[in-house]
């Protein structure tokens, strides 16, 4: 049972490249989220999603698209990266009703 | 806007002792969850509180929730290094803002021995 699988672990951009963080999860869960985690301040909510074609903006959204296609698939897009936007990205997905998030391993962005 | 704070943001801890996070947050809510993450890695979630008065335990970790006081504590009962780690809150709005969780600081915990 994979759970919720991102990819990829490690990435290095030059600002203004572009990118796709991919995440899958395979327990059928409606909710998926894209969190940012900073040194300090938590875990941030960037997109969310409540189900399939359904999407909406968190706390911090600027720089970032999503989509959501399909039930298991919800990639983060960096539109044109900047090195504010260096920091680690968490997917999580939770099934309908209390919140209980599962995450994935995480995704260490440097953007230099 | 939803807040959620926690303190202390640092604990350093001796084995043995007993301490007390605290998660206040700034909307009333009745679901609050715990998650734990480890250097590096991922967080794993620990307690689901979903009504005032609800506590919950695993091991030497016990938490509660207050939703009239809007505080939730994670109580460590005779520390050992194995908890060392962040410990970090979350609520949910469920009902008005279903789908997202808003997230505390986090608290690192370090047990010395």
């Amino acid at each position: 049972n994979a759970g919720v699988t991102q990819t990829p672990k490690f990435q290095v951009l030059k600002t203004g490249q572009s990118m796709t963080l991919q995440c899958a999860q395979d327990m059928n869960h409606e909710y998926m989220s894209w969190y940012r985690q900073d040194p300090g301040m938590g875990l941030r909510l960037i997109h969310y999603s409540v189900g399939a074609g359904i999407t909406d903006q968190g706390e911090v959204p600027n720089g970032y698209n999503v989509s959501r296609s399909t039930t298991e698939d919800f990639p983060l897009r960096l539109l044109s990266a900047a090195p504010s936007q260096t920091s680690v990205y968490f997917c999580a997905s939770s099934p309908r009703g209390p919140l209980v998030a599962f995450f994935g391993q995480g995704t260490r962005l440097t953007v230099v | 806007e939803l807040k959620v704070e926690q303190n202390p943001l640092f604990l350093s801890m001796q084995e043995g002792k007993n301490y007390t996070i605290y998660c206040n947050y700034s909307t009333t809510s009745d679901r609050l969850y715990w998650y734990r993450q480890d250097p590096g890695k991922s967080l794993e979630s620990l307690f689901v509180l979903l009504s005032n008065g609800a506590v919950k335990q695993e091991g030497r970790l016990m938490a509660s929730l207050d939703t009239k006081a809007r505080l939730s504590t994670l109580h460590i009962t005779a520390a050992v290094h194995d908890l060392s780690a962040t410990y970090f809150c979350a609520v949910d709005l469920w009902g008005t803002s279903y789908g997202k969780l808003t997230f505390g600081q986090g608290t690192i915990l370090t047990v010395h021995p």
